[in-house]
C-alpha cells in the first residue's frame, strides 16, 4: 500500500541551526501538508502546498520556515534558525483532492532543539 | 479563532463494550470533517471524511455521524476490541486547504 515516508525519524539540532525535514508524498497526490505536534498539545497546521505553491499557511509559518518540492517527488520543510520552541513532532501529509479526500500522514520527524 | 473540541479526553472500556466519542466544531463555513485513528508510534490513519449534513459512514465496527448545523460529529465503536486502543482525532476544514484538529480521545480497551 502506498505510504508517505519521512526522514529522518529523529533529529537533534542546536538552537540557531538550520534543519531540513524531508518527505516523500504518495506519487499521484497533488496536495501536500506539514503539521506539527508539540508535546502535550494539539496537532497544528503549518502549511499546505498545491500546484507548486503555498496555498495556506498558519501564523506559525513565519519567515523562518519554507517549503519546497525540488524534484517532483520530495517535499521538504526548512527551518532556517531553529528555536527551542520549534521542538515538536513534524508530520508530512498528502492527499489526492484537498480537504474532500483523506490525508495520508507520514510517521513524523521528532525534532529536538537544544 | 476556530476551535475543535473532543470529549471525553480519555476512555477506558472493557472488551466487548460499545462506546462513542464527540467532536464539536464551528457550525459556520463547514467544508469537511475528518476522523483519524492514531496508534502510538504510528502515523494517523484516516477513518472517515464527511462532507454532507446528515452523513453517516461505517467501516466494520466503527461508524460516524455528522450534524453540520449544530456543529458536532459522533464516532461509534461497536463491540470494542483491544486492537481498537488508540487516540481518535477529529479535524475540521472550513473551506481552506488545512485541517484544524481536536485534542483527541484516547481509548483503552481492556481484555
Amino acid at each position: 500500500e502506498p505510504e508517505v515516508t519521512q526522514t529522518p525519524s529523529h533529529q537533534v539540532t542546536q538552537m540557531g541551526q538550520e534543519v531540513i525535514l524531508r518527505c516523500v508524498p504518495i506519487s499521484n497526490h497533488l496536495y501536500f501538508y506539514w503539521y506539527r505536534q508539540i508535546l502535550g498539545q494539539k496537532v497544528e497546521f503549518l502549511v499546505s502546498f498545491y500546484n507548486n505553491e503555498i496555498s495556506e499557511k498558519s501564523e506559525i509559518f513565519d519567515d523562518q520556515f519554507s517549503v519546497e518540492r525540488p524534484d517532483g517527488s520530495n517535499f521538504t520543510l526548512k527551518i532556517r534558525s531553529t528555536k527551542l520552541e520549534d521542538s515538536a513532532m513534524y508530520f508530512c501529509a498528502s492527499s489526492e483532492d484537498g480537504m474532500e479526500a483523506e490525508a495520508f500522514f507520514g510517521q513524523g520527524t521528532r525534532l529536538t532543539v537544544v | 479563532i476556530l476551535n475543535v473540541e473532543q470529549s471525553p479526553q480519555s476512555l477506558h472500556v472493557q472488551e466487548g463494550d460499545s462506546t462513542n466519542f464527540t467532536c464539536s466544531f464551528p457550525s459556520s463555513n463547514f467544508y469537511a470533517l475528518h476522523w483519524y485513528r492514531w496508534e502510538t508510534a504510528k502515523s494517523p490513519e484516516a477513518l472517515f471524511v464527511m462532507t454532507l449534513n446528515g452523513d453517516e459512514k461505517k467501516k466494520g465496527r466503527i461508524s460516524a455521524t455528522l450534524n453540520t448545523k449544530e456543529g458536532y460529529s459522533y464516532l461509534y465503536i461497536k463491540g470494542s476490541q483491544p486492537e481498537d486502543s488508540a487516540t481518535y482525532l477529529c479535524a475540521f476544514s472550513g473551506g481552506y486547504n488545512k485541517l484544524i484538529f481536536g485534542a483527541g480521545t484516547r481509548l483503552a480497551v481492556h481484555p
